[in-house]
């Protein structure tokens, strides 16, 4: 059974860090594609950025709304995810969820997410 | 600039169909997209790949009530026998530079 499962949210105050997890189980991780994606409180989905696989040699892309702040890396050694945060804002106050791009047969399919975690809270405020 | 827009809300009885749109912005028509639903409280969950020529895969478990279809621009996610526990936010999903969402339905089951 594929798991996605975030922790290290928190309260944060505005100019501090924070380093999110994602630990994945039952799936072949090394292989896949992974996203943050956010949601402000009574917001939609905002997609944060994206680190993709080794054979696409861990290219990362980020939001321009993060992008500078936000740092996004992953260890296939331990099947995780990491979303570390610098110089946090208010409206970061979000959930922050993992999501898996959808794979198959070597080929990943960008616009298609296929598993999502259930979330961790951050609060930036002081 | 790639943009998805979905209506902000929808409604039906229980036990009837609804119909969800999901509309692509010009220059855009031939992208797939992918639907996901996000019950109140909950992290979202992938309900289907849909692609342009109106081809779609499911996620695992997800019942035969959700169906999919394509029109031009148009990504639609029909939903039929509406139960309770379908009453939830829609998004519609792709990639341009980045993955772009859209605004999100919510599906009120009266």
């Amino acid at each position: 059974e594929v798991q996605l499962v975030e922790s290290g949210g928190g309260l944060v105050q505005p100019g501090g860090s924070l380093r999110l997890s994602c630990a994945a189980s039952g799936f072949t991780f090394s292989d896949h594609y992974m996203d943050w994606v956010r949601q402000a409180p009574g917001k939609g989905l905002e997609w944060v950025g994206r680190t993709r696989n080794k054979a696409n040699s861990y290219t990362t892309e980020y939001a321009a709304s993060v992008k500078g702040r936000f740092t996004i890396s992953r260890d296939d050694s331990k099947n995780s995810l990491y979303l570390q945060m610098n110089s946090l804002k208010t409206e970061d106050t979000a959930v922050y969820y993992c999501a898996r791009v959808y794979c198959s047969g070597g080929t990943c399919y960008s616009n298609t997410f296929d598993y999502w975690g259930q979330g961790t809270l951050v609060t930036v405020s002081s | 600039q790639l943009v998805l827009t979905q209506s902000p809300s929808a409604s039906a009885s229980l036990g009837a169909s609804v119909k969800l749109t999901c509309t692509l912005s010009s220059g855009h028509s031939n992208y797939a997209i992918a639907w996901h639903q996000q019950q109140p409280e909950k992290g979202p969950r992938y309900l289907m790949k849909l692609n342009s020529d109106g081809s779609h895969s499911k996620g695992d478990g997800i019942p035969d009530r959700f169906s999919g279809s394509s029109s031009g621009a148009e990504r639609y996610l029909t939903i039929s026998s509406l139960q309770s526990e379908d009453e939830a936010d829609y998004y519609c999903q792709t990639w341009g530079t980045g993955t772009v969402f859209g605004g999100g339905t919510k599906v009120t089951v009266l």
